[in-house]
């Protein structure tokens, strides 16, 4: 079975300070990782996915996600924060793209000036 | 293009009764999913659809029941309502099954509260 593990429900930082934001994960064969965005009243946005390939993996909005499979982690990360990546973010996984995602409960995040 | 369209957009509904929420791929998909998220968690994987089939069914009582249309709309029901099925519901859309480059697109939910 797969799961995911977001580590922190809230996330604080300032504006103009490095986001990171923490995810595990677990499957018994090679995973698809996901990372979505969730403004207030709004669905879910993709900001990034590892299928195959590179490890690290470039999405929107200057976020960057690294696959680390030692580690079974898949956390996101962002140089510099802005007031406008305050949301709620989750990770997910999937054991292969046209599958069902398996999300964590999900990491606010709160940027502050 | 229009994103994926979800209505109604609100929904309030007593315990017991059945509730049809729906939902429009983006065009040109044919693969439709339904999440479940409670306030304060991650979404609930439902049922996935694909080509009108059937492809995927999460852990939810037989309460909940789904179909896809000839023109890939779906609906999902939820009969006997329960105060615990307030909650967000999510409808994604993706071009094919299968696809590791392929993207599951969300539309904007539907929120039902159950009294």
């Amino acid at each position: 079975a797969q799961s995911v593990t977001q580590l922190g429900s809230h996330v604080s930082v300032s504006e103009g300070a490095l986001v990171l934001l923490r995810c595990n994960y677990s499957s018994s064969v090679p995973p698809y990782l996901f990372w979505y965005v969730q403004y207030p009243n709004q669905g879910l946005q993709l900001l990034l996915k590892y299928t195959t390939g590179a490890t690290l993996v470039k999405g929107i909005n200057g976020f960057e996600a690294e696959f680390k499979k030692s580690e079974t982690s898949f956390h996101l990360t962002k140089p510099s924060a802005h007031m406008s990546d305050a949301a709620e973010y989750f990770c997910a996984v999937s054991a292969w793209a046209g599958t069902a995602l398996i999300f964590g409960k999900g990491t606010t995040l709160s940027v502050s000036s | 293009d229009a994103g994926v369209t979800q209505s109604p957009t609100h929904l309030i509904k007593t315990r017991g009764q059945q509730v049809t929420l729906r939902c429009s791929p983006i065009s040109g998909h044919k693969s439709v999913s339904w999440y479940q998220q409670v306030l304060g968690q991650g979404p609930q994987f439902i049922f996935q659809y694909y080509e009108k089939e059937e492809r995927g069914r999460g852990n939810f009582p037989d309460r909940f029941s789904a179909r896809q249309f000839p023109n890939y709309s779906s609906e999902l029901n939820v009969n006997a309502l329960l105060l615990g099925d307030s909650a967000l519901y999510l409808c994604a859309s993706r071009s094919a099954q299968g696809d590791p480059t392929d993207t599951q697109y969300f539309g904007p939910g539907t929120r039902l509260t159950v009294l």
